[in-house]
């Protein structure tokens, strides 16, 4: 099975700040990479897949990069409504994967 | 509107079986693989089942190979997931999911709000 791991495990930063987020496949999974946002209580919501396409409706400041192994999702200028907890995802084959998640919160 | 209700979801005994099922609606259901996510409480996503459009290719995490079977009645939109010999790590909320395509390999872009399973004597 193909792990994920996600780094950091939490990050606290200031409204405004630059904000990323890597994830790492333990062998490579070409561009087949989610990443998801989940609020507490809420099922979580599709951000960012084909590692770099912005699913419709999601603000610009967010951005996915990366191929093969490595990836990052970035939050350009972060905002008070992006505190959440973020997945990555691999969906190249059968088992699929989640990262660990990170938590984003508000310095 | 893409919906995803998921229901019948409650306490079992270790050991002991539950069936989950999945009403769709707003969609095409059968032209989609479907899936199942769980979420242990205060824990992260866990991938634990797949199934083709036509419901003829399934695929399973090892954590539940060989207990849970998924099917899926594309006559009544409807995705279920049979879980047998359940076990106490099995407890968690259990998202009914639609991928972008059909295809294992494309990313779920649709999620329900989840049913709880907690397994406890």
């Amino acid at each position: 099975d193909i792990q994920m791991t996600q780094s950091p495990s939490s990050l606290s930063a200031s409204v405004g700040d630059r904000v990323t987020i890597t994830c790492r496949a333990s062998q490579g999974i070409s561009n087949y990479l989610a990443w998801y946002q989940q609020k507490p209580g809420k099922a979580p919501k599709l951000l960012i897949y084909a590692a770099s396409t912005l699913q419709s409706g999601v603000p610009s400041r967010f951005s996915g990069s990366g191929s093969g192994t490595d990836f990052t999702l970035t939050i350009s200028s972060l905002q008070t409504e992006d505190v959440a907890t973020y997945y990555c995802h691999n969906y190249n084959s059968a088992p699929l994967t989640f990262g660990g998640g990170t938590k984003v919160e508000i310095k | 509107e893409v919906q995803l209700l998921e229901s019948g979801g409650g306490l079992a005994q270790p050991g002991g079986s539950l069936r989950l099922s999945c009403a769709a609606s707003g969609f095409t259901f059968s032209t989609y693989v479907m899936n199942w996510v769980r979420q242990a409480p205060g824990k992260g996503l866990e991938w634990v089942s797949g199934i083709s459009g036509s419901g003829d290719y399934t695929y399973y995490a090892d954590s539940v190979k060989g207990r849970f079977t998924i099917s899926r009645d594309n006559s009544k939109n409807t995705l279920y997931l049979q879980m047998n010999s359940l076990r106490a790590e099995d407890t968690a909320l259990y998202y009914c999911a639609k991928d972008r395509a059909n295809s294992i390999a494309a990313a779920i872009n649709y999620w329900g709000q989840g049913t709880l399973v907690t397994v406890s004597p």
